[in-house]
């Protein structure tokens, strides 16, 4: 099965600079790559899909990429504000084309004013 | 908007009641999950459906059981709940690879 592994550790930066999260899997290449937000005590929200075929995304002030070759996507929300602060969660697809991720553990970002 | 919902935002039950959660969704998605959310473990898929009548086995299914009798409505069944069953359970029901989350029910089993 594929395993996920994101940062446990609570990733802290300050208002303004850039916060990028770090999402490594093993195994097979899924098809698609997805983050999620996710504030304390509600469920996880959509934030972006990125393809195989994709090697980078935007959307406003989020970045994702995807390197199949490393096995990893990384998550960049530049200009950082304090309302960013959340878990976020990379969730890749299951071995199949199931259209049913799988979802890692998380990584909390605290951002200070 | 997708809106999911979930009948409670909080729920404490005994050991051995039967409890039922109920999600419903208003987009009119075809597949439709459970999932519970602990500490350290992160979200772990308990069942979904396909369709209505439907139910596929997740990767935790022991100690539960669904129901989906309409399209927009899938329900949890903890036939007997147990303590190692207080957890986030969180309802998501989705459109191709997205999923759409209920805003989750904290359940405390005594």
């Amino acid at each position: 099965s594929q395993k996920i592994e994101q940062n446990s550790e609570a990733l802290n930066i300050q208002e303004g600079k850039t916060a990028t999260l770090t999402c490594n899997y093993t195994n097979y290449s899924p098809a698609y790559l997805q983050w999620y937000r996710q504030d304390p005590g509600r469920g996880p929200v959509f934030l972006l899909l990125i393809r195989e075929n994709e090697k980078e995304k935007r959307k406003e002030r989020l970045k994702v990429t995807f390197d199949t070759t490393l096995k990893q996507s990384l998550f960049h929300i530049t200009a950082s504000q304090p309302a960013d602060s959340a878990t976020y969660l990379c969730a890749l697809e299951r071995a199949g084309g199931s259209y049913i991720p799988t979802f890692g553990r998380g990584t909390s970002l605290i951002v200070h004013p | 908007d997708v809106k999911v919902t979930q009948s409670s935002r909080y729920l404490v039950k005994r050991t051995g009641e039967k409890v039922f959660l109920e999600c419903v969704q208003d987009m009119d998605h075809e597949n439709m999950f459970w999932y519970r959310q602990d500490p350290g473990l992160g979200l772990r898929l308990i069942y979904f459906s396909y369709d209505v009548k439907m139910k596929e086995k997740g990767d935790i299914p022991e100690g539960y059981s669904v129901s989906r009798e309409k399209k927009e409505r899938f329900s949890l069944i903890l036939e007997s709940a147990s303590t190692n069953q207080t957890s986030m359970y969180l309802c998501a029901s989705s459109w191709l690879d997205t999923q759409y989350f209920g805003p989750g029910t904290r359940l405390t089993v005594l």
